[in-house]
């Protein structure tokens, strides 16, 4: 079946510290991954986006992430975290010319002052 | 360039009572996702809607839950008898007609509290 697993619920991380949030995956053929992030009570933005071609996809707010076929990740990853980084980050997964995505239960990240 | 509109940001039902959400897609989009995010859960997929169709409603509870998106005006989905296990926010997206993509376009939830 597919799925889309995030193993750390919570994270904590000093600011300035780099950041790593790790996302497995599913699927049969390769899918389309994404990351968003929600801060308290407000919506989904998305981060980034992998369809194909380069495995390492740049984002907005200065995040990154890397698709490996072979570990069946796409991990986000920041080199230097800010305060307002802190939120709860949703993986999700899809393939091509579907509308269901599956989405991890989410990362919720916490920074320390 | 307006995004995915959703309204109301939030709303309190009593048990029995009627919940209902609206969304407007994006300009230029024809189609419009439901998902439900119960707490401490991620998105999962509830329907799929084009102009006067239900596409794949498989993720939609089969009692009391309903949903359409009318030749005119927003898509709505419909809760009747609310009950506790309801409470949740409720996404919609939409994404234009070609799906090769896959991208869908989210707006900022509806969130729903049952007393």
């Amino acid at each position: 079946a597919q799925s889309v697993t995030q193993p750390d619920i919570h994270i904590t991380v000093s600011e300035g510290a780099s950041l790593e949030l790790r996302c497995n995956y599913s699927y049969g053929a390769t899918p389309y991954l994404f990351w968003y992030v929600q801060s308290p009570g407000q919506g989904l933005q998305l981060l980034l986006k992998y369809f194909s071609g380069d495995t390492l996809v740049q984002g907005i707010k200065g995040f990154e992430a890397e698709f490996k076929r072979s570990q069946s990740s796409f991990n986000l990853r920041k080199p230097s975290v800010h305060w307002s980084d802190a939120a709860e980050y949703f993986c999700a997964g899809t393939t091509s010319g579907t509308y269901k995505y599956i989405f991890g239960t989410g990362t919720r990240l916490k920074v320390l002052a | 360039n307006a995004g995915v509109m959703q309204n109301p940001r939030h709303l309190v039902r009593r048990r029995g009572q009627e919940a209902r959400l609206r969304c407007s897609p994006m300009k230029g989009h024809s189609h419009v996702y439901w998902y439900r995010q119960l707490p401490e859960e991620g998105l999962k997929f509830m329907v799929y809607l084009q102009k006067e169709n239900i596409i794949d409603e498989s993720g939609m509870p089969k009692e009391r839950f309903s949903a359409e998106f009318p030749k005119e005006g927003p898509s709505i989905l419909r809760i009747q008898q609310v009950v506790r296990g309801d409470s949740a926010a409720y996404f919609c997206a939409s994404s234009p007609p070609d799906l090769s993509t896959g991208e869908l376009f989210f707006g900022e939830g509806s969130r729903l509290t049952v007393l």
